[in-house]
């Protein structure tokens, strides 16, 4: 149980693209979702916190513009990098938690995504 | 906020051999848990242990709470177990998973 499914895998694309990421709950709903950044042999930095319904809480010297978050259903949230530059390139890995637990229970986190702008 | 520290930064083994990982925070916390990250990115959650002892195959993980550290032991290690190990904490009122540096482990055959 409890498996967060996250798409596409691998990104490729020209500067200046937009790129969407989706990270769905398959077998449970999560009113909370987390997106991630992972640079090159660094740990995982938290973006920001997805709420369904509601816009998303960015953390401290993430740009809400440059990353668009949508949480429209309770197993589904998106994000885009709008108008994608290199430095944009990153691993991105996104995580769920069961609307039935409590907030201090784990984690489902989903496989990541690999961003490569050229 | 929180500081999660993870030491060693670096682990070389052969294959066989035990190790342990050990993670420090800096206050109280609600969560914790141990994840490996593989190669191909892809993290693994290995323990929820906010307290107590846990075991599963070779590996097990013991958190001390009161002096705020955690262990993650593992055993006659192979070389799938290569990889980051991460510990990740959430503290107080906030539903936000810190995460450690992590630790860098390569098993040798």
């Amino acid at each position: 149980g409890a498996v967060v499914s996250q798409h596409p895998s691998r990104v490729i694309c020209k500067s200046g693209t937009s790129v969407k990421i989706e990270c769905r709950s398959l077998d449970f709903q999560a009113t909370t979702m987390f997106w991630y950044r992972q640079f090159p042999k660094k740990s995982l930095m938290l973006m920001a916190t997805s709420n369904e319904g509601s816009k998303a809480t960015y953390e401290q010297g993430v740009e809400k513009d440059k990353f668009l978050i949508n949480h429209a259903s309770l197993t589904l949230s998106t994000l885009t990098v709008t108008s994608a530059h290199p430095e944009d390139s990153s691993f991105y890995i996104c995580s769920a938690r069961d609307l039935l637990e409590y907030s201090n229970q784990p984690q489902h986190f989903g496989d990541g995504t690999r961003l490569s702008i050229l | 906020g929180i500081q999660v520290e993870q030491s060693p930064p670096d682990l070389i083994l052969q294959e066989g051999a035990n190790s342990t990982l050990r993670c420090n925070f800096s206050d109280s916390v609600n969560n914790l848990q141990w994840f490996h990250q593989n190669p191909w990115g892809q993290l693994i959650n290995l323990f929820y242990i906010p307290s107590g002892t846990k075991q599963n195959g070779r590996l097990s993980a013991t958190t001390v709470a009161t002096e705020r550290y955690s262990l993650l032991y593992i055993s006659s290690s192979q070389t799938t177990d290569s990889g980051v190990y991460f510990c990740a904490v959430v503290s107080g009122g906030y539903n936000k998973l810190i995460f450690g540096a992590g630790t860098r482990l390569a098993v040798h055959p």
